[in-house]
């Protein structure tokens, strides 16, 4: 069936780079997205990435999609303190049908 | 308005009573969602809008649970007879056609 399976925590020090991974099963998903969800919080849109592109970059924010892996990651560089959230990994998989992953808590050490 | 916004942001009821949560979505916004954040779960699809079709209402868990959404805007998800296992946080999100969601900040629902 269809799923997203992400780590659940991950933790790194402040100034270091993030790598978030994610692996979805639905091989005709058209986009695949990374949320950010800060404690007490909504999920907010981060950056999205079209089913066909490899890469693409948004300031800090590294997307890497492997389309024959079914891999997507989301790099964070120089990780600050405020970057400390859930991170989703969402893939399209339906015209309006989203599935989210279980979320990866990422803590930032100063 | 600027966002999506839900209401209240926190519902405590005793188990076997009613509760309704609102969402008023980004005005112009056609798609609305429901979902359902459990703790340490990833977020589960309730319900669907889109216009004026009929809505998908395929990840509603049980009868107990119903949503409307009224002159095609503001949107209630309704609980009936409320649970312990219904306790989590109820996530609204709207878009644009099919487009990106944008989430609202959630209602957490504690049934007691």
């Amino acid at each position: 069936g269809e799923d997203v399976e992400q780590s659940l925590f991950l933790s790194v020090r402040e100034g270091d780079s993030s790598v978030i991974n994610c692996t979805y099963t639905d091989s005709s998903s058209t986009y695949l997205y990374w949320y950010k969800q800060e404690p007490g919080a909504g999920l907010q849109l981060l950056t999205y990435i079209f089913s066909n592109m490899d890469m693409k970059q948004d300031q800090r924010l590294t997307v890497l999609l492997n389309k024959k892996d079914k891999h997507l990651s989301l790099r964070i560089a120089d990780t600050q303190t405020g970057d400390s959230a859930i991170y989703f990994c969402a893939e399209r998989a339906g015209t309006y049908k989203y599935i989210f992953g279980t979320g990866t808590r990422l803590k930032v050490l100063a | 308005g600027a966002g999506v916004s839900q209401s209240p942001s926190n519902k405590v009821t005793e188990k076997g009573k009613d509760v309704e949560l609102r969402c008023d979505p980004i005005s112009g916004h056609t798609a609305l969602y429901w979902y359902r954040q459990s703790l340490g779960q990833g977020l589960e699809f309730l319900i669907y809008f889109q216009g004026n079709s009929a809505p998908d209402k395929s990840g509603l868990p049980s009868d107990r649970f119903s949503a409307e959404r009224t002159g095609g805007s503001v949107s209630t998800l309704t609980i009936q007879r409320t649970q312990q296992e219904d306790s989590a946080v109820y996530l609204c999100a709207s878009s644009l056609a099919v487009d990106t969601q944008y989430f609202g900040p959630g209602t957490r629902l504690t049934v007691l």
